[in-house]
């Protein structure tokens, strides 16, 4: 089993320009979740999806959009990237209550 | 507002000297207390779950417990392997399929 994973590793955008980041998972888990990680601040929810077909904004979910396309899948897409998201974004699956699994991150670069 | 402090935000350690970390939170009601293992450029790795004060889990050299207010991860007789960011996340019973995390304490292990 692969877990959790996510495409690309790493991107590099120009302010203004749109990308989608994508996330699978083989746990058959129901909740899935995307994170961004700043130095110093931890992980920040920015939105997560209890079940297939329903989505939820989390503490930090302005800029983004976000699509749970089956159990599987959950992507999360940026609309017109700004240098404030440049960051570390993990997508994690998990049980609503119980500990998450997470994939390797996605290093996004904005300039 | 479910608020996580961990503390000391970093931890140099001699091989073989035994320390605790500190994850401090504020939560309406503790549905559950997790800790997680990050190595550089990895995504989390989960370690514990704790539910309510006074339980206690051990993994290797490692032993998590919990109070009402704080947990503690307790790193016994550390080996260099052990170095990592240790990350704590809470959920509480207002804030289902959400987790609040603590931006971590880095743990080096030297030789």
């Amino acid at each position: 089993n692969a877990g959790v994973t996510q495409t690309p590793k790493f991107q590099v955008l120009k302010t203004g320009q749109s990308m989608t980041l994508q996330c699978a998972q083989d746990m058959n888990h129901n909740s899935m979740y995307w994170y961004r990680q700043d130095p110093g601040m931890g992980l920040r929810l920015i939105y997560y999806s209890a079940s297939e077909g329903t989505t939820d904004k989390g503490e930090v979910p302005n800029g983004y959009n976000v699509s749970r396309l089956n159990k599987r899948e959950f992507s999360l897409r940026l609309e017109s990237a700004a240098p404030s998201q440049t960051s570390v974004y993990f997508c994690a699956g998990g049980l609503a209550a119980y500990e998450q699994y997470f994939g390797p991150g996605t290093r996004l670069t904005v300039t | 507002e479910d608020q996580v402090t961990q503390s000391p935000e970093a931890l140099r350690l001699q091989e073989g000297e035994s320390s605790s970390l500190n994850c401090s939170y504020t939560v309406s009601g503790l549905r559950g207390l997790f800790w997680y293992r990050q190595d550089p450029g990895k995504g989390p790795e989960f370690l514990f779950t704790l539910y309510s004060a006074g339980e206690e889990k051990e993994k290797e050299r490692l032993k998590a417990t919990l109070t009402k207010k704080e947990s503690f991860l307790h790193i016994t007789a550390p080996k260099p392997e052990d170095s990592a960011t240790y990350l704590c996340a809470v959920q509480g019973t207002d804030s289902w399929g959400k987790f609040q995390f603590g931006a971590g304490t880095q743990v080096v292990v030297t030789p």
